[in-house]
Formats: C-alpha cells, structure tokens, sequence
C-alpha cells in the first residue's frame, strides 16, 4: 500500500531551525513536494524534489534520499508566519500525489 | 506565474439546492484538474481527477451523480454540488498541474460551503 509518515505536530521558537521529516512508500515514485497549508486556507507549493539531495530556496530547503523513501524539510530563522501545517506528498507511477495528514508546525516567541 | 482561481470563496445554501463551483488555471494550461474536500482538522481528500474532453475519474465513495464535474477546456474546470445537504458543508479545492506529468500541482484558495 501507498502511506506517508510525519510527526502530527511540533513546536519551535521564533528564530530558530526546524526539520520536519517525512518517510513515505508509494507505489512508483516520481518525486516528492512539500506545501504549506496555513488553517482555513489552501495548500501552497513549497518545493519539489525527483533527485536525491539538497534543494535550497531562501529560508526553506528540502532533501530527499528515494533508496530509504526519506525526506525532509528544514526551515530556518523561523517567524510566527511559519506556524502552519506542512504537507509531504510523493507522486506516485500514475503521477498523483499522495496526501497524509501533515505535520502541524507552532512557532512560539 | 501558475495561478489558480477557485470561485465563489465562500457561499450557503439551502439543503436541495445545487452550487456551482469554477476552477481557472490563469497563466498556465492545465490538462488535469484536481477537486479536493478537506473537513476540518483532517487530510486533503481526493475527490475526483478532471480530464480536459472526457470523463472525470470519481474516487472511491464519491458519487459522481451528486459531485458533477465539467472540464471543458484546457483552463477551466467545475464542480457542482447538487441536492446538497448538510453534510456536504466542507472545505472544497481545486488544483492544477501544467502539462508536463511531474508538474507540481497548485492550488485554488478554495471554497468553504454551507448547507443549511
């Protein structure tokens, strides 16, 4: 079966460094993307990852290793705007994205 | 660019009653369009995908003759509830992926419906 594993919820302070971790099995993989999804409104394209390794955008940066099915996203200098949920969603053979409930990041001052 | 517009953002109706729901990808062609519903506190759930020209493909304990979806052309795409009933209040979203297959999807701002 197709399934996502991520941490329900985490806590971090303002300025700080978060990785929010992500492991997944789908069936065939082409790629893995991180949104943001802040309450009451729609999922935001943050980053997408096919190769193994470090994507770097601004503050955000996600890896990936496809042979352990592992990925993560590293926010860094985090500011109260980041208290969001964030959503790991590999794409599988047939292109669609699977969707596990998210990962709800609270930044506290 | 890849902008999505989903309209209404919000709208009530009355229990029977049947709403329309348009998804526009505006700067970019989007041959597949995604219909979501996310009740609060939970995961996106898929609905249903929509194809430019055919059919739309109805997950699994969706009713396709209640979630009716249109996809007449490469930028428009539309859902429309009918008969709806309270439990059919929910968060709904649409999304759309550019032409290449490993696109990311982007996403409308989503409508929040109410049935009363």
């Amino acid at each position: 079966g197709q399934n996502i594993d991520q941490p329900t919820e985490m806590t971090a302070t303002e300025g700080a460094i978060v990785q929010i971790n992500c492991t997944y099995q789908t069936s065939g993989f082409n790629g893995l993307f991180w949104y943001q999804q802040h309450a009451g409104e729609a999922p935001t394209f943050l980053s997408y990852n096919v190769l193994d390794g470090l994507e770097e955008k601004g503050r955000f940066s996600s890896f990936l290793s496809r042979s352990k099915g592992y990925s993560y996203l590293l926010l860094k200098e985090l500011q109260m705007k980041d208290s969001a949920s964030y959503l790991c969603a590999p794409m599988d053979s047939n292109y669609q994205l699977i969707w596990g409930a998210g990962t709800k990041l609270i930044i506290k001052p | 660019g890849a902008v999505v517009s989903q309209h209404p953002s919000w709208v009530i109706c009355k229990s029977g009653t049947s709403v329309k729901i348009e998804c526009r990808s505006l700067d970019f062609q989007a041959t597949t369009m995604f219909w979501y519903r996310q009740f609060p506190k939970q995961s996106l759930m898929l609905m249903a995908t929509s194809n430019e020209g055919s059919k739309a493909t109805y997950e699994q304990g969706v009713e396709k003759d209640k979630f009716l979806i249109n996809h007449a052309s490469l930028t428009l795409s539309t859902l429309t509830v009918t008969s709806a009933h309270p439990e059919d209040s929910s968060f709904y979203i649409c999304s759309a992926r550019g032409l290449e297959g490993n696109s990311p999807l982007h996403f409308g701002n989503g409508t929040r419906l109410t049935v009363t």
